[in-house]
């Protein structure tokens, strides 16, 4: 079935580092790829999406590329800022249709002054 | 204006109670989804409706039952509490068109059982 690997955390960055957050996926067809963010205490929240093969999403700073030849669409930002910190998850429309979110195990990244 | 809102925000109960939680979108969606959170941050779906329809009920103890007056409520009903339930419960929308549909999520409800 379709499925999300994600890069495990937890990741910690002084602020202005260069973030990378790996994301792979299996799944049948061409499907859009998301990434949400979870801010403490809060909801989810849409970050970027991407439609189709190499497609790039960005919003906020960061973006993330539909790589259909390597399964990936890993989430990167130039230079974070303490207020990334935050859960960020992988996510993938699965069983054929958009009625459902499969999400990766989400990965906590904490930004330092 | 909120989109995807949930009531309550918190629910702190007794094992063996019944509670209900509420969720209301403003977005003019068809679809609407339960997920459930756990204590290591894990998303999983446990129901979607699409215009008031069941569409999945993903292996969820029959305890749980939603319930979907019209298209923009959809509301949870937990009978017999476990402390196994405690989690964070997540509402969703979404327009109905395929893989490329956006979910919108509500801020969550916190529920512990004691």
């Amino acid at each position: 079935g379709d499925s999300v690997t994600q890069m495990e955390g937890p990741v910690t960055l002084s602020e202005e580092a260069f973030l990378t957050i790996n994301c792979t996926y299996t799944a049948t067809g061409y499907p859009s790829l998301f990434w949400y963010v979870q801010y403490p205490g809060e909801g989810l929240q849409l970050l970027l999406k991407a439609t189709k093969a190499d497609d790039k999403g960005s919003n906020k700073g960061f973006e993330a590329t539909y790589r259909k030849e390597t399964t990936s669409f890993h989430l990167e930002k130039g230079s974070v800022q303490v207020s990334d910190s935050a859960v960020y998850f992988c996510a993938l429309p699965s069983g054929g249709s958009n009625y459902k979110l499969t999400f990766g195990k989400g990965t906590l990244l904490t930004v330092n002054p | 204006d909120t989109a995807v809102s949930q009531t309550p925000k918190y629910l702190v109960t007794q094992m063996g109670n019944d509670k209900s939680i509420k969720c209301e979108q403003n977005l003019g969606h068809d679809t609407m989804y339960w997920y459930k959170q756990d204590s290591k941050k894990f998303l999983k779906i446990m129901f979607s409706y699409n215009n008031k329809e069941l569409i999945i009920n993903e292996t969820v103890p029959n305890r749980f039952s939603p319930k979907s007056p019209d298209k923009a409520h959809l509301n949870l009903h937990i009978n017999s509490l476990e402390l196994g339930d405690s989690a964070v419960y997540f509402c969703a929308s979404s327009q109905w068109g395929g893989r490329q549909e956006t979910q919108y999520f509500g801020p969550g409800t916190r529920l512990l059982v004691l």
